[in-house]
């Protein structure tokens, strides 16, 4: 089935240790974006690739950085986790024009230790 | 950004009655507002949606309503039942490709 895969499921990682999460998507959509979703919040925009334009939101930290190598895959780094990058990160990708929804992946827990 | 402001932040209705969300946005440019239904631990799920150039969709129990005059639109679910529990957030797709995200509202469907 096509579908947005997001790897792992559950993350847990080092204050300060680099860490990477990863999406695929089979969807061939050419729009892909990366949300932080804290408990009990509103899935929060960090960035989104249109095809290989990075679009940064303003308040996002620097600390997070994103890697688009081709349409299939996109990638969240955090440099320097802190206790409070801990959250759900969820990709989502929608096809351009004409306003079409979100597919989702499943998302991935991030714990900080 | 976009500015989406979503109310109530939490409602509880009997089983059978109907629930109303509504969230209103800022950028008068913005032509695609969809619903998503979020349980617990899981993935949002789109629900329903509506483009700028219509006023009023349905889906059974679901319907959402635009009034792109007042920047407003809502979500009402008829006949509610206890697995219409969730969260649900409504979204707003900007003059780029961005969505953004109201606060959610913790519906409680209650048997």
């Amino acid at each position: 089935d096509a579908m947005v895969i997001q790897n792992p499921r559950y993350q847990v990682t080092q204050f300060g240790k680099p860490v990477t999460l990863s999406c695929s998507q089979t969807l061939n959509h050419n729009v892909m974006y990366w949300y932080q979703q804290k408990s009990s919040q509103a899935p929060k925009l960090l960035f989104h690739y249109y095809d290989k334009d990075f679009n940064n939101e303003a308040d996002t930290p620097d600390n997070f950085q994103s890697r688009r190598p081709n349409t299939s895959f996109c990638f969240l780094d955090i440099r320097s986790p802190g206790l409070g990058d801990a959250a759900m990160y969820l990709c989502a990708t929608s096809r351009q024009g004409g306003g079409y929804g979100y597919t989702f992946g499943s998302g991935t827990r991030l714990t900080v230790v | 950004g976009e500015n989406v402001e979503q109310h109530p932040s939490t409602l509880s209705v009997q089983e059978g009655d109907s629930a109303v969300i509504k969230c209103t946005y800022s950028d008068s440019a913005s032509n695609y507002f969809p619903w998503y239904k979020q349980e617990l631990g899981k993935r949002p799920q789109l629900i329903i949606d509506i483009r700028s150039n219509v006023g009023e969709k349905k889906d059974q129990r679901i319907a959402v309503t635009l009034n792109k005059t007042a920047k407003h639109f809502s979500l009402h679910i008829t006949e509610t039942q206890p697995e219409d529990s969730a969260v649900y957030f409504c979204a707003v797709r900007a003059t780029g490709n961005q969505f953004y995200f109201g606060t959610g509202t913790s519906l409680t469907v209650i048997p």
